[in-house]
């Protein structure tokens, strides 16, 4: 079975551009999360989604960010404009199966590495 | 509110020997805990959890973890390193709703 897939791996743009980025969950997962991960700050929760709904957005860092779940197995992280401070592995991360009690366990993709100049 | 502090930020040791990693937690109620292992340039991977069973919890890998509540910890260790356990490991603690609390990460090398 496919892991949790993301793109792109790597994101090189400009101070201005619009960012998006993509996951596709673990298929039969209900919980999907996108993380953030910097030298400086760790690891951070930015969104989390139950069942397609945004559940928790607290960690968005600023209205520069969204992300969408349009259905069960898609979720775009965009960033618009971005800035250098952007810049960051971001991860999604899946969960629970549908009719499953969640465990804490999280299955993550491997990453996209953005760079913004 | 839930955290966990990861005593090391980077630990070494030479392959054989043991593994020690530390990890204390705050938790205002009884948690869920766990172990996550990132190696460069991949995702996590759960390595182990612990949620009220058993307080010597066994994962991945030859990896065990033991609960102690009167030292708040839950320090992951493993007999014997080998050089494919390089990796940065992150204590976790569970939160409010469905969310996880990492703690700073422990990289941890391994010589030969």
């Amino acid at each position: 079975d496919a892991g949790v897939i993301q793109s792109p791996r790597h994101e090189v743009t400009e101070m201005g551009q619009e960012v998006t980025l993509r996951c596709k969950p673990i298929s039969g997962h209900n919980s999907l999360f996108w993380y953030r991960q910097t030298m400086m700050r760790g690891l951070e929760l930015l969104i989390y989604f139950n069942n397609n709904v945004p559940i928790d957005d607290s960690g968005m860092p600023e209205d520069r960010f969204s992300a969408k779940m349009p259905n069960a197995s898609f979720s775009t992280l965009k960033i618009q404009p971005s800035e250098p401070r952007d810049s960051a592995v971001y991860f999604c991360a899946s969960s629970t199966p549908r009719g499953g009690t969640y465990t804490g366990e999280l299955f993550f993709g491997e990453g996209s590495r953005l760079t913004v100049l | 509110a839930q955290s966990v502090t990861q005593l090391d930020s980077h630990v070494s040791v030479s392959e054989g020997t043991p593994v020690l990693l530390r990890c204390n937690y705050s938790s205002s109620y009884s948690p869920s805990l766990f172990w996550y292992v990132q190696h460069p340039n991949k995702g996590l991977q759960l390595l182990l959890k612990y949620t009220s069973a058993a307080t010597l919890v066994k994962g991945i890998n030859g990896f065990e973890a033991e609960f102690k509540k009167s030292e708040t910890s839950f320090h992951l260790t493993k007999p014997s390193a080998h050089m494919s356990d390089a990796a940065e490991y992150f204590c976790v603690v569970s939160g409010r709703g469905n969310k996880l609390v990492f703690g700073a990460g422990t990289i941890l090398r391994v010589k030969s």
